[in-house]
């Protein structure tokens, strides 16, 4: 099967700093990544598609300055959170859409704590 | 709108018993309905996939089924393991859009 991997799967981080989370498809060509925040015991929540060479399409309460997403190439994307704050302490998943394939396959997470 | 359905919310079972996990969707047009293992802290894992042609898969010990006339899947785990507690996630993608509808997930927990 695919696989996505998310770099790096923890970090804690202080209060106003920044943070760079990778997410590379290893093995395919993910045309299309999604990034996802998870609360605790709560679902996957949507925040951004992006497509390769083209700005990330944000969904509605995500702030897109807060939030950097590239998409450099068909393997790799990252998301940047700026001026990181408690409450942006969370689970960050990524995951890549296979070109011709309407299947995504998701990255094992990275868990950023913000002190 | 698009939506996903899912239940029970959460399943408490004991080891070696059968369960069977819901998902109604109202998804067009439709493209696959996938199903997804997510263990805690952990990113989800696919199980099955299935188009509007299949109506069942296997897994090993998951079967998916799959009624496109009614929109309805199941999820079936037969003799569960302690390994089996995660939360189960039914996804269900259109066709016409690049994004796909996620339900709440199943949370199940499989007890000695």
């Amino acid at each position: 099967g695919a696989v996505v991997s998310q770099h790096p799967s923890w970090v804690i981080c202080k209060s106003g700093t920044s943070v760079k989370i990778e997410c590379r498809s290893l093995d395919f060509q993910a045309t299309t990544m999604f990034w996802y925040r998870q609360f605790p015991k709560q679902s996957l929540m949507l925040m951004a598609t992006s497509n390769e060479g083209s700005k990330a399409t944000y969904e509605q309460g995500v702030e897109k300055d807060k939030f950097l997403i590239n998409h450099a190439s068909l393997t790799l994307s990252t998301l940047t959170v700026t001026s990181a704050h408690p409450e942006d302490s969370s689970f960050y998943i990524c995951s890549g859409m296979r070109e011709f394939y309407n299947e995504q396959f998701f990255g094992p997470g990275t868990r950023l704590t913000v002190l | 709108k698009n939506q996903v359905e899912q239940s029970p919310q959460s399943l408490i079972i004991l080891e070696g018993k059968n369960c069977t996990l819901q998902c109604n969707y109202t998804v067009s047009p439709f493209s696959n309905l996938r199903w997804y293992k997510q263990d805690t802290g952990r990113g989800p894992v696919s199980l099955t996939i299935m188009t509007f042609s299949e109506n069942t898969k296997s897994n090993g010990r998951y079967t998916a089924t799959l009624d496109a006339d009614t929109k309805q899947s199941s999820l079936h785990i037969t003799a569960s393991q302690l390994s089996d507690s995660a939360s189960y996630i039914c996804v269900v993608s259109a066709s016409d859009a690049g994004k796909s509808t996620f339900g709440d997930g199943t949370t199940l927990t499989v007890k000695p």
